[in-house]
């Protein structure tokens, strides 16, 4: 079966500018995760979404992040006025619990 | 609130040389744990996990973990390790809803 989608896989903008991340999760998994991991640091925690409860904000670093996620699905990571240090692969996760999280691929964002 | 902590940040071994790989996790309520390995160039995917049962669970390329409650950790052994085994190696812990990284290590096995 199809797994998790991101897209664009690379995506290359200038300081400034906005940019979009889209996630295409597994079908029927309620929960859904985006991470951000910097060149050779950790996964860092972004946001989480489960079902229809409100999401699990946290770890947005700033408010230049947000994302949403539409009818349960496909979830939209939006980083306004991009800087030099928002560079990292943004990774999207989906579940269908607390169990095993299933990865995409990344997108690799370069802002210059 | 949860924690992991990876004591380790780069594990250099050699070929065939057993490896330990250490996990320690702080939580105030039962947990799922989980190893994810990250090859060269490619995301991530799940290693093992503790969800209930058995504390010594194993994956299918030879490592396991054990689950240690009273120590708090979920240590990644493997008796003998393998060039392809080269890879950065994430412990993380559900404690109901949201799952918690580690800070991730990094093995690399030379022959």
């Amino acid at each position: 079966g199809a797994g998790v989608s991101q897209s664009p896989s690379n995506k290359v903008t200038e300081k400034g500018k906005d940019v979009e991340l889209r996630c295409d999760p597994i079908s029927g998994h309620t929960a859904l995760y985006w991470y951000r991991q910097s060149l050779g640091q950790g996964l860092e925690f972004l946001i989480y979404f489960q079902g229809n409860s409100a999401p699990d904000k946290s770890g947005l670093p700033s408010d230049r992040f947000s994302a949403e996620r539409t009818g349960g699905s496909v979830s939209t990571l939006t980083i306004q006025r991009t800087q030099q240090e928002d560079s990292a692969v943004y990774l999207c996760a989906s579940s269908p619990s607390t169990d095993t999280q299933y990865f995409g691929p990344g997108t690799r964002l370069t802002v210059l | 609130a949860q924690s992991v902590t990876q004591l380790d940040s780069q594990v250099p071994v050699f070929e065939e040389a057993p490896v330990e790989l250490r996990c320690n996790y702080s939580s105030s309520v039962s947990v799922y744990l989980f190893w994810y390995v990250q090859y060269p160039n490619q995301g991530l995917q799940l290693l093992l996990k503790y969800l209930s049962g058995s504390t010594l669970v194993e994956s299918i390329n030879g490592f396991e973990a054990e689950f240690n409650k009273s120590q708090t950790s979920f240590h990644l052994r493997k008796p003998s390790v393998h060039i392809s085994d080269t890879a950065e190696y994430f412990c993380a812990v559900s404690g109901g809803f949201k799952t918690i990284f580690g800070a991730g290590t990094r093995l690399f096995v030379k022959a």
